[in-house]
């Protein structure tokens, strides 16, 4: 089938820890993109990448790094210097029209 | 500043009544307009999406454009209690290529 899967589902992180979350998708789209949800609040853009080997910051970008070294995967790392990570992570693509989600991952400091 | 605005709620309707979600918008280059439903802990999943002025109606929901007055709306008739949600409405342009979702607005449908 087609989709978009993330994984893990749930993510404990340490403090001082880089996580990575994996986003991959077979709906052939060139867009990605990924957006953290807090409590009560709407998709905040962290990344998108319209294309391969390229990729844009978004709102708020700062303690995350990604890549885009294939069309299929978008993997997000969160790293050390986000200082408050807890949150609902969402992956999402698209070619034209709507964007597709991923299931979504929750990440928790633990 | 180029958001999408959306009253948080909650709004609350009795089953079978007509559900009316609202939306504004700030970037005139908006073209397309999409909403989502959320149920909680759960990934957005796609209602209506909506690019010309005017109504689009599926089934029980319509969708309402109105580029001049930047705001879009969605109408839920017949509203049942499987569809307490939050309701994202979300733009996108052709020049960013991004979506820009409003801070959702939750429905309750009381039996």
């Amino acid at each position: 089938d087609g989709g978009i899967t993330q994984s893990p589902k749930y993510l404990f992180r340490k403090e001082g820890q880089n996580v990575t979350l994996s986003c991959e998708q077979n709906l052939n789209h060139d867009a990605m993109y990924w957006y953290r949800q807090d409590p009560g609040q709407g998709l905040r853009l962290i990344y998108y990448s319209q294309i391969v080997n390229d990729f844009q910051k978004g709102d708020i970008a700062e303690g995350y790094s990604v890549s885009r070294e294939k069309k299929e995967s978008f993997p997000l790392t969160v790293t050390s210097a986000q200082k408050n990570p807890t949150a609902f992570y969402l992956c999402a693509s698209s070619i034209e029209g709507e964007a597709f989600f991923g299931q979504g991952t929750r990440l928790t400091v633990v | 500043q180029k958001e999408v605005e959306q009253n948080s709620g909650p709004l609350s309707v009795p089953e079978g009544a007509i559900a009316s979600l609202n939306c504004t918008y700030s970037d005139r280059g908006s073209q397309s307009f999409f909403w989502y439903r959320q149920y909680s802990g759960k990934s957005p999943e796609l209602i209506m999406f909506i690019y010309s002025n005017g109504d689009k109606e599926d089934g029980r929901f319509t969708a309402q454009l109105n580029k001049a007055s930047q705001y879009v709306s969605l109408l839920i008739r017949d509203s049942q209690p499987s569809d307490s949600a939050t309701y994202l409405c979300a733009r996108r342009d052709n020049y960013g290529q991004n979506f820009v979702f409003g801070p959702g607005t939750r429905l309750s449908v009381l039996p």
